[in-house]
């Protein structure tokens, strides 16, 4: 799987949008980038994924530049809940994800009042 | 949708005893569950991989003889940490993932079990 690079930690005023960079620019064409979040003493909490196009649920927006070699996560109006520390991951879809992820460091985003 | 739970979710157990830990998904058919193991303030590693009705595939360095996984039904994985000890004490995390064609195809997680060893 290709290496991610993230910031150890960001701050983020409520109600702003919190967006989290990821770089992976060794990526190949068949990896998809992959987002999980972990609130303390919880476990990982799945929030995203995408391949090449940009892509929107109902937690959050994920923006893949055009070279694939970095992304954004969006979250568009942050709460308090969702300080945590937050996951860029980088693997192969071969046969729905047989294999474990990969956890790096991640982002320890902190949501101020 | 795609709930999964762990039992018990922290247990003290003194050096030398057995603990048993649960993975269960709750709304979907899970073939294959996955063992997470976190040490404070470091990230989750990957222990092991089990397919429901074969044996588990272990990540180098963790020991298959300590770590005892059964995948006997397509809801249920158990971790059995034998003879624990100290060092042992950690954030064990499941994920289970469904079959491709289910909706239930990337990994959900556990709440995590937190394993205190005296």
């Amino acid at each position: 799987d290709a290496k991610t690079t993230q910031p150890t930690s960001m701050d983020c005023a409520e109600g702003r949008a919190a967006n989290l960079p990821c770089n992976h620019s060794t990526i190949s064409g068949n990896e998809y980038v992959y987002w999980y979040r972990q609130i303390h003493s919880q476990g990982p909490q799945y929030i995203i994924h995408g391949l090449k196009n940009n892509e929107t649920n109902e937690m959050a927006s994920l923006i893949i530049t055009e070279d694939r070699k970095s992304s954004t996560l969006i979250l568009p109006h942050a709460t308090l809940r969702d300080t945590a520390v937050y996951y860029c991951i980088v693997r192969l879809r071969s046969g729905g994800g047989a294999d474990g992820l990969t956890f790096g460091k991640g982002t320890h985003l902190i949501i101020q009042p | 949708g795609a709930v999964v739970s762990q039992h018990p979710s922290w247990v003290i157990c003194k050096s030398g005893t057995s603990v048993k830990i649960e993975c269960r998904s709750l709304d979907f058919q899970a073939t294959t569950m996955f063992w997470y193991r976190q040490f404070p303030k470091q990230s989750l590693m990957l222990m092991a991989t089990s397919n429901e009705g074969s044996k588990a595939t272990y990540e180098q360095g963790v020991e298959k003889d300590k770590f005892l996984i059964n995948h006997a039904s397509l809801t249920l994985s158990t971790l059995t940490v034998t003879s624990a000890h100290p060092e042992d004490s950690s954030f064990y995390i499941c994920s289970a993932r469904g079959a491709g064609t289910s909706g239930y195809n990337e990994q959900f997680f556990g709440p995590g079990t937190r394993l205190t060893v005296l």
